[in-house]
């Protein structure tokens, strides 16, 4: 979990509401990425960025929004037109835009429930 | 269609007997393939990787996976489990020719070592 912060911990929301979930990395690595994990789904991808102001959608990117205005700084939306957003939610990082052989470092998390 | 398999939704071994953790792919051209663990409501923590070269590979805490390029495989092993090494376990590939740095997870496979 070292050098990527996410942040709050915990998260609640209720339904029609926007929420915006922090993510931060002090590693100076190029991409940045957003999953989301279910229960006995694995993780699926959100978002991603390979460089700072460009963004591209992941599998499940409906209802989500980011933004890239920095590079060590890469927040996630969760729209109220996400119709399931409960889950858990990991932010990643990695050295270099494209860079095939490179590691994956993950952040702690953020736990989404609707209430 | 290019995916990872993680045939065992849950793997069971006593502490100090050695453990497997099953992994298969389906790619096209070479893959790089990744572990990483998971514990309780945490992010998560890479083992190890292939990307070319010996097709044992060793990793942290004892972890170790070996390349089989015939029968398509990355199995993660340890000689000796530890009650501590309980968690969830995530196999990943990544495709030579990718240029997004995107990741392809398996379901995961809880490991439970017992005493």
């Amino acid at each position: 979990d070292g050098g990527i912060t996410q942040s709050p911990k915990y998260l609640f929301r209720k339904e029609g509401q926007n929420v915006t979930l922090s993510c931060e990395q002090n590693l100076n690595h190029d991409a940045m990425y957003w999953y989301r994990q279910d229960p006995g789904q694995g993780l699926r991808l959100i978002y991603y960025s390979q460089i700072v102001n460009d963004f591209q959608k992941g599998d499940i990117a409906e209802g989500y929004s980011v933004s890239r205005e920095k590079k060590e700084s890469f927040p996630l939306t969760v729209t109220s037109a996400q119709k399931n957003p409960t889950a858990f939610y990991l932010c990643a990082s990695s050295l270099r835009s494209g860079g095939s052989t490179d590691t994956q470092y993950f952040g702690p998390g953020t736990r989404l429930t609707v209430l | 269609a290019q995916s990872v398999a993680q045939p065992e939704d849950q793997v069971n071994v006593a502490e100090g007997n050695p453990l497997t953790v099953k992994c298969t792919y389906s790619v096209s051209g070479n893959p790089y393939l990744f572990w990483y663990v998971q514990y309780p409501n945490r992010g998560l923590q890479f083992l190890l990787k292939y990307i070319t070269g010996d097709n044992l590979v060793k990793g942290s805490y004892g972890f170790e996976a070996e390349f089989n390029k015939s029968q398509t495989s990355f199995h993660l092993k340890k000689p000796s489990a530890l009650v501590s090494d309980s968690a969830l376990y995530f196999c990943a590939v990544r495709f030579g020719s990718s240029n997004t740095g995107k990741l392809i997870f398996g379901q995961g496979t809880t490991l439970q070592v017992k005493p």
